[in-house]
């Protein structure tokens, strides 16, 4: 079945250090979106990607969909300690009509240590 | 306040019990959706509903039996569920779900069975 793979799965930095997460596909994606859980929250959307090679920011976060749709990446600039939380990435897969799917990513565990 | 609350927040039953599990939506989108999160496992899409109509039933047990009266409430109805059930189960609208709008998250109902 489709898959949409994370790594890593967890990462533990010290606050300032930069952090990425990276998110594969085993299908082209129609678009992809990330969310970011807090600990004991729930997941909350950041951002949509759709066009191939597009490059989003947000503050201190660099969203980037891969040319061939088919993986995207989070990067992190100086991390804080309220960018703690799980980061899921969500690829939209369009099989025409009611169908289509979310399918989220295993996620990855943001830790930074004051 | 995501605009979708979900009751209870926390629930705990036997395995022999009924109860169920309450979303609703003050969004005004078209689609609801019933998520399950497990630990160490990324989020399963259980059912959706567009317009009122199940479009997805991603091959969930017939032990869960989802209902969606009218386009802002979504229930989640249980019964003789085992151990291996226990997760939060998240509910989550969007206002355009064939295209792969954004997903808006209640904060889920914790669900424990003994």
């Amino acid at each position: 079945g489709q898959q949409v793979m994370q790594i890593p799965q967890y990462q533990h930095v010290q606050e300032g250090e930069d952090f990425t997460t990276y998110c594969n596909s085993s299908t082209t994606l129609s678009n992809i979106q990330w969310y970011k859980q807090r600990p004991g929250g729930h997941p909350v959307f950041l951002i949509q990607l759709v066009k191939s090679g597009e490059v989003k920011k947000q503050k201190r976060l660099t969203f980037q969909f891969g040319e061939a749709k088919k993986n995207s990446s989070l990067h992190i600039t100086a991390t804080q300690t309220t960018d703690v939380g799980t980061y899921f990435c969500a690829g939209f897969m369009n099989y025409g009509g009611a169908t289509n799917k979310l399918i989220f990513g295993t996620g990855t565990l943001l830790a930074v240590q004051p | 306040e995501t605009g979708v609350t979900q009751t209870p927040r926390h629930l705990v039953m036997g395995m022999t019990n009924k109860k169920s599990l309450k979303c609703e939506q003050h969004l005004g989108h078209n689609a609801m959706y019933w998520y399950k999160q497990s630990a160490k496992k990324p989020l399963e899409l259980m059912f959706v509903y567009s317009l009122e109509e199940r479009v997805e039933n991603n091959s969930v047990p017939s032990r869960f039996s989802p209902e969606c009266p009218n386009s802002s409430h979504l229930f989640l109805h249980l019964h003789t569920l085992q151990p291996e059930d226990s997760a939060l189960y998240l509910c989550a609208s969007s206002r355009f779900p064939r295209v792969g709008g954004e997903l808006f998250f209640g904060e889920g109902s914790r669900l424990t069975v003994l």
